[in-house]
């Protein structure tokens, strides 16, 4: 079975902390994905990876960054963590093929910033 | 811009009920829709569809695609307390492999 793990289940940050959120896949996945989750908003895309050192920006970037020095991990960064960005935030992975879009999870990170 | 819109947003039932849920979409150069449940944790996968009027089928739930009307329905037959979830729609963005979600409904079943 796949498995995409993050680091933290639940996690809490004062404003202005730099926050890192941790990601590995154990299936050799070239697409890595970063969602953040709000109720009402659904899950929004931040940022993906479709290989090593190769990043693109999503829907919503602002206040992010990321990174993916090898194949397995992609870490999502928090610069200066603000209040705004409380929220429930979901990694994934993907094959990269052109007929399976499906993506692999993990369970999630619910951060809260004070 | 691609869209996908889930309806209803949030379902209360009572178990033993046939349910319907809605996903309709608007995407360039459509590729599939994906349906996934999530219930505490992780969004887990529950179907592809790439072909219209073809079912897809797994045990009470089913789906299937409309390609000329732009839309997919879920069908749970029989719920149980253990389908309480959110289901999410999803579908590939054109020429990427980014997937653009609904808001996704909400499903509680109660005894």
């Amino acid at each position: 079975d796949v498995k995409v793990t993050q680091s933290s289940r639940y996690l809490v940050k004062r404003t202005g902390e730099k926050v890192f959120l941790e990601c590995v896949q154990d299936m050799d996945h070239e697409n890595m994905f970063w969602y953040r989750q709000d109720p009402g908003l659904g899950l929004r895309l931040i940022y993906f990876s479709y290989d090593v050192k190769m990043k693109e920006k999503g829907d919503i970037p602002e206040g992010y960054s990321v990174s993916r020095e090898k194949k397995e991990r992609f870490s999502l960064i928090l610069e200066s963590a603000s209040t705004n960005q409380t929220s429930m935030y979901l990694c994934a992975s993907s094959l990269w093929s052109a007929t399976n879009e499906k993506l692999f999870f993990g369970s999630g990170t619910q951060l809260s910033v004070l | 811009e691609d869209k996908v819109v889930q309806s209803p947003l949030s379902l209360v039932v009572h178990e033993g009920d046939t349910v319907t849920l809605n996903c309709s979409y608007e995407v360039t150069n459509f590729r599939s829709l994906l349906w996934y449940k999530q219930e505490k944790k992780a969004p887990t996968f529950l179907f592809m569809l790439t072909s219209s009027g073809i079912e897809k089928k797994s045990g009470r739930l089913s789906s299937i695609l409309d390609k000329k009307e732009l839309f997919s329905i879920l069908n749970i037959t029989a719920t149980q307390t253990g389908d309480s979830a959110i289901y999410l729609c999803a579908a590939p963005s054109a020429g990427s492999y980014q997937l653009t979600f609904g808001k996704g409904t909400k499903l509680s079943v109660i005894p």
